[in-house]
């Protein structure tokens, strides 16, 4: 995850926005997801954004990606408790690193009632 | 359709034996990649297979080892376990792994090495 960095931590107040960034230096990155791991749990696909696109809006969950910058974030709007969780910005690369992601450390968010 | 499952979900051993890991990926997926998940490391590529062969392999000592069947099913054995070996150990499947294919995690098997 060396080439892949998010800030560690984030806090949030129940119902407003939460922005939690990514970036990443490999310009052969070809599509960029976000997982949401809960304590003691696998990692959860929250969406992912092709690299030729710079946003994405899925529900309450929005992708924006400046392939120029190498600058990838995700905005929960209306966060809630239920939120509270680590995000991981990952991508994939072309190449010879087929079914391998490389990850971020990931951002431990925490949403306050 | 049932997720990517792992077995077993909680291990403990104790230095020098030697564990296996189990990963029944999506039905119909034909890849599953095995990664490793510690504080201090983050989250770590150890392999991925595709059709009984493996693809591509992280930097991992040889004491890490997997093989896949013929039905996509997949374990990982760690051979003389050392204490920093304790992990969350997570296993995904994708369709084919090609980078289109959107991967999709079991919930680990959390390992501790006593």
């Amino acid at each position: 995850g060396e080439d892949v960095e998010q800030s560690l931590f984030l806090s949030v107040r129940e119902g407003d926005s939460s922005v939690i960034n990514c970036t990443y230096t490999d310009s052969s990155s070809t599509y960029l997801y976000w997982y949401k791991q809960e304590p003691g749990a696998g990692l959860q696909l929250l969406t992912y954004i092709f690299s030729n696109m710079d946003m994405k809006q899925d529900q309450r969950l929005t992708v924006l990606l400046n392939k120029k910058d190498k600058h990838l974030s995700l905005r929960i709007a209306d966060t809630q408790t239920g939120d509270s969780a680590i995000y991981f910005c990952a991508e994939s690369r072309r190449g010879s690193t087929l079914g391998r992601l490389y990850f971020g450390r990931g951002t431990q968010l925490t949403v306050w009632p | 359709k049932a997720g990517v499952t792992q077995t077993p979900r909680y291990l403990i051993k104790t230095r020098g034996q030697q564990v296996t890991l189990s990963c029944s990926p999506i039905s119909g997926h034909r890849s599953v990649s095995w990664y490793q998940q510690t504080p201090g490391q983050g989250l770590q590529f150890l392999f991925e297979y595709f059709s009984e062969t493996q693809r591509n392999k992280g930097n991992f000592p040889g004491r890490f080892s997997g093989r896949q069947f013929s039905n996509s099913r997949s374990e990982m054995n760690v051979s003389t376990l050392e204490l920093g070996d304790s992990a969350l150990y997570l296993c995904a499947s994708s369709l084919a792994a090609s980078v289109q294919e959107t991967q999709y995690f079991g919930p680990g098997t959390r390992l501790l090495v006593l």
